[in-house]
């Protein structure tokens, strides 16, 4: 057991410019979920994954964001055309497929936008 | 919809004096309930976790109850540690088909002092 790696760990980039980050699950885990969290805030639900399938979207994804899977494995999140409020910290997590399992949360990439 | 509400930080205690972070919740159904711990520097971790009415979770000495009556779910430790200084976030998950996404609350910094 790897835990969850995330990628980078931190990004600074300029308004409007696109950012992409990278989940890497624990290996035998399904379910795959990506949150954000502001300063100050607990962590707040962005999406999730059953294997390759985006199953759930919180209305906190604008269609700036979009959220792939593609071999049930790794997972992406994109950030199109960067706005100062998606400064955040951005968490992925995953966990086995049986039932109500914890969830194994990833350090985290911390986006700032200059 | 769900909701979760903890108290408010930061909570600054002295080594060895007893620790209650409170939590209470709103949810339909039956909810798992859990707290996380997140170290400066670090990702969430699972502290503790309880999934029926009356159940007690219990981890390194932190203890928390779910108590369906008052949709609570306090935090407790006799004796807190300098190393227990961390975010302390309470977390509930309720089944969406196969998708258990948690709703967390804002989060606690616990400061514990020599």
């Amino acid at each position: 057991d790897t835990g969850v790696s995330q990628n980078p760990r931190h990004k600074i980039t300029k308004r409007g410019q696109n950012v992409t980050f990278r989940c890497d699950p624990i290996s035998e885990h399904n379910r795959l979920y990506w949150y954000r969290q502001t300063l100050g805030q607990g962590p707040e639900f962005l999406t999730y994954f059953q294997n390759e399938a985006q199953l759930e979207k919180s209305r906190l994804l604008s269609d700036r964001f979009s959220a792939e899977r593609p071999k049930g494995s790794f997972s992406t999140l994109e950030i199109q055309r960067t706005e100062q409020g998606d400064s955040a910290m951005y968490l992925c997590a995953s966990s086995s497929n049986q039932g109500n399992q914890p969830q194994h949360f990833g350090d985290g990439t911390r986006l700032s936008i200059l | 919809g769900d909701s979760v509400t903890q108290m408010e930080g930061p909570v600054t205690l002295s080594e060895e004096a007893f620790l209650t972070i409170n939590c209470t919740y709103t949810a339909t159904g039956y909810p798992s309930l859990f707290w996380y711990v997140q170290y400066p520097g670090e990702g969430l971790q699972l502290l503790l976790k309880a999934t029926k009415a009356d159940d007690k979770g219990s981890n390194k000495g932190f203890e928390a109850t779910y108590r369906k009556e008052t949709t609570s779910f306090h935090l407790e430790k006799g004796s807190v540690q300098v190393s227990d200084s961390a975010v302390y976030f309470c977390a509930l998950s309720r089944s969406g088909g196969s998708n258990y996404k948690l709703t967390f609350g804002k989060g606690t910094l616990l400061t514990v002092n020599p």
